[in-house]
């Protein structure tokens, strides 16, 4: 079965940094892309950050670009953010997703159970 | 970045009843090489991640109840549930895939009259 677990959440004052974890298992990791979702409280959701299944490209939404960083390790079958001049409005869940397919171009068929960031002094 | 926008924001049907839910698309969603609809519909379920209901704009995902149906195409698309359940209450998500960022709805939350 497929699973994708996140850790790394915290609460962290504002300008600090803190790093996300997806431990992924049950698929062939290198062969799909990854991205991180993020779900304000009590609000939707939001595409925050991707990755290819190489690794080689990656995509950041205009609001963490500059700030955040996505990156994959094969050996350890684990999907990374790194944040970086945290502020109160990247308060959320964040949820590590998998693609359903091998374009680059597809819908999340997995979703983890996500891990909380608070940012607040 | 192509913007989504879900009709209406929260719905109340009876049991049994039809649950239609819009969502627009500030472009074109299809893809003339393939005619595919670049189109998903998330249901999100209090205190769980979202799951893939459909994609394609049509298609079920595997182990999805056929009320569920998704239609549309290019710009304008529905997700029907044609009798709803006690356990359909959630918040429906799409989600254009066509262009990054992947950019969702705003969310439709469906509830029981």
């Amino acid at each position: 079965d497929v699973q994708l677990v996140e850790s790394g959440g915290d609460l962290i004052q504002p300008g600090g940094s803190l790093r996300l974890s997806c431990e992924a298992s049950g698929f062939s990791f290198s062969s799909y892309a990854l991205s991180w979702v993020r779900q304000a409280p009590g609000k939707g959701l939001e595409w925050v950050s991707g990755i290819s299944g190489s690794g080689g490209s990656t995509y950041y939404a205009d609001s963490v670009k500059g700030r955040f960083s996505i990156s994959r390790d094969k050996s350890k079958n684990t999907l990374y953010l790194q944040m970086t001049s945290l502020r109160a409005e990247d308060t959320a869940v964040y949820y590590c997703t998998k693609e359903r397919g091998f374009s680059g171009y597809d819908p999340y068929d997995y979703w983890g159970q996500g891990t909380l960031v608070t940012v607040s002094s | 970045d192509i913007v989504m926008t879900q009709s209406p924001d929260s719905l109340a049907v009876s049991l049994g009843e039809r649950a239609t839910i819009n969502c627009k698309s500030s472009q074109s969603v299809l893809y003339s090489s393939n005619n595919k609809n670049y189109l998903a519909w998330y249901q999100q379920k209090p205190g769980q991640p979202p799951k893939l209901l459909i994609f394609w704009a049509s298609t079920r995902e595997s182990g999805v109840p056929d009320r569920f149906s998704g239609g549309g195409s290019e710009t304008d698309f529905t997700l029907t549930i044609s009798s709803l359940q006690a356990e359909d209450v959630a918040i429906y998500y799409c989600q254009q895939y066509y262009s990054s960022p992947y950019t969702f709805g705003q969310g439709t939350k469906l509830e029981i009259k």
